[in-house]
C-alpha cells in the first residue's frame, strides 16, 4: 500500500463549479498536511498548509484534515480557467524526517 | 515572502560534461533544502535531502556521486549533475524550508537536456 493516494484524474469542470480533490493516506504518524499547485513546466506552489485535523480556508480555497479517517481534501469555490493545473497533496510527520507527495490530480476547468 | 530562485531555468550540455543548477531561498534561511526530479506527467521524486553545514541524505537508488549536492549556506543549495547523459535530461525542482517550519516552498525548475 502506498503512503498516499491520489487520484490522478484527469478532472474538467465547468467554470464556477465547486471541486473536490482528496488524498488519502496509511501512516498516522502525519500530523502536517499541505496542499501544492503546479502549473505545466513550472514549480509547485504551496497553496495551503495544516497542522493535524481541521479545516482552513483560503478565499476560494478550503482545506479539511480527518485523521480519523485518514482523509484531506482541497476544496475549490467558483473555480476559474487559471486554476487548471495539477494539484499535489503532501504530508509529513511530526518530527519531519516522514514525508511523502501524492502524484497529483490533473484539474481543467472549462470556461 | 518565501521565494526560491533557481538557476539557470533551462540548460542544454553535452553528453560527458557537468552541470550546476543553483538553489537559492531570496527572503528566508533555510537550515533544510530538497531536491527533486520530475518527468513528464509525472510526480516529484525526491533526490536527496540537503542539510546547511553537513552531507546532503541521498534516496534509494540516487547515485550521490553523480548528483553532487553542496548546501554552503543557508540560502544557497547547489545540485552538480556530473558526467552526465542523455537519460539525466529531466526537470530538477528544488524546496527550501523556512528555519522551524515544515513548509516547502519551491524553485521554478531547472529543464535539463544532455544530447
Amino acid at each position: 500500500q502506498k503512503e498516499v493516494e491520489q487520484d490522478p484524474g484527469p478532472l474538467s469542470v465547468p467554470e464556477g463549479a465547486i471541486v473536490s480533490l482528496n488524498c488519502t493516506y496509511s501512516n498516522s504518524a502525519f500530523q502536517y498536511f499541505m496542499w501544492y499547485r503546479q502549473y505545466s513546466r513550472k514549480g509547485p506552489e504551496l497553496l495551503m498548509y495544516t497542522y493535524s485535523s481541521g479545516n482552513k480556508e483560503d478565499g476560494r480555497f478550503t482545506a479539511q484534515v480527518d485523521k480519523s479517517s485518514k482523509y484531506i481534501s482541497l476544496f475549490i469555490r467558483d473555480s476559474q480557467p487559471s486554476d487548471s493545473a495539477t494539484y499535489l497533496c503532501a504530508m509529513r510527520s511530526n518530527t519531519g524526517n516522514q514525508f511523502y507527495f501524492g502524484t497529483g490530480t490533473s484539474l481543467t476547468v472549462i470556461p | 515572502g518565501a521565494v526560491v530562485s533557481q538557476h539557470p531555468s533551462w540548460v542544454i550540455c553535452k553528453s560527458g560534461t557537468s552541470v550546476k543548477i543553483e538553489c537559492r531561498s531570496l527572503d528566508f534561511q533555510a537550515t533544510t533544502m530538497f531536491w527533486y526530479r520530475q518527468f513528464p506527467k509525472q510526480s516529484l521524486m525526491l533526490m536527496a535531502t540537503s542539510n546547511e553545514g553537513s552531507k546532503a541524505t541521498y534516496e534509494q537508488g540516487v547515485e550521490k556521486d553523480k548528483f553532487l549536492i553542496n548546501h554552503a549556506s543557508l540560502t544557497l543549495s547547489t545540485l552538480t549533475v556530473t558526467s552526465a547523459h542523455p537519460e539525466d535530461s529531466s526537470f530538477y525542482i528544488c524546496s527550501a524550508e523556512p528555519l522551524g517550519t515544515y513548509e516547502q516552498y519551491f524553485g521554478p525548475g531547472t529543464r535539463l537536456t544532455v544530447t
